[in-house]
């Protein structure tokens, strides 16, 4: 089975810190996708990555940034945290960007103080 | 813009009795269709999928139906358990194109003993 993991499930910052969520797929998948999620919104995409070191954004990018330097891991990074960015944040890799499911982490449960 | 719709929040049924949960789609070029269950503190488990060239699939006590004429896309999960009881959601992609899954805000199922 695909494994998704993410770094972290718990993790509490403050305000202004910058902030790394790592995520690790074991299944050489070329898509990676980082999403947050909130009561009410669904999943909302913030950024993808089709292939090493190349991103896209995705529909809520403002405050956030990627890294892909190698094909297993996808970073997200919050350059300057703040308390809206208080969220469910949910790495998910795939093989196909849309046409085949996504396999997600359990999430990391970020709060900022 | 396009977006990806559920009818109910919450739908509590009684244990053994068939559940269904419904989901609305608005973009027409969409054709490939995903049912996600999330557990509490879980990341979203693939459910089943179907394909725009398909009306109907059956998996294990599941069936999703996709009517393409009103983009309208259903789960049916059948003698509906206990262990069911999760938020399902439901996503739309292109089985050719490189955008990434759509995802709808979720439906949360209660099963009564």
């Amino acid at each position: 089975d695909v494994k998704v993991t993410q770094s972290s499930r718990y993790l509490v910052k403050r305000t202004g810190e910058k902030v790394f969520l790592e995520c690790v797929q074991d299944m050489d998948h070329e898509n990676m996708f980082w999403y947050r999620q909130d009561p009410g919104l669904g999943l909302r995409l913030i950024y993808f990555s089709y292939d090493v070191k190349m991103k896209e954004k995705g529909d809520i990018p403002e405050g956030y940034s990627v890294s892909r330097e190698k094909k297993e891991r996808f970073s997200l990074i919050l350059e300057s945290a703040s308390t809206n960015q208080t969220s469910m944040y949910l790495c998910a890799s795939t093989a196909g960007p849309s046409n085949q499911p996504q396999h997600f982490g359990d999430g990391t449960r970020l709060s900022i103080l | 813009g396009e977006s990806v719709g559920l009818h109910l929040p919450t739908l509590s049924v009684q244990e053994g009795d068939n559940s269904i949960i419904n989901c609305a789609y608005s973009n027409s070029a969409s054709d490939y269709f995903i049912w996600y269950k999330q557990e509490s503190g879980k990341g979203p488990q693939f459910i089943i999928d179907i394909r725009s060239n398909m009306d109907k699939r059956q998996g294990q006590r599941v069936t999703v139906l996709l009517n393409k004429t009103v983009k309208h896309l259903s789960l049916q999960i059948a003698a509906t358990q206990p262990g069911d009881s999760a938020v399902y959601f439901c996503a739309e992609g292109s089985v050719t194109g490189r955008r990434a899954l759509t995802f709808g805000s979720g439906t949360r199922l209660q099963v009564q003993p």
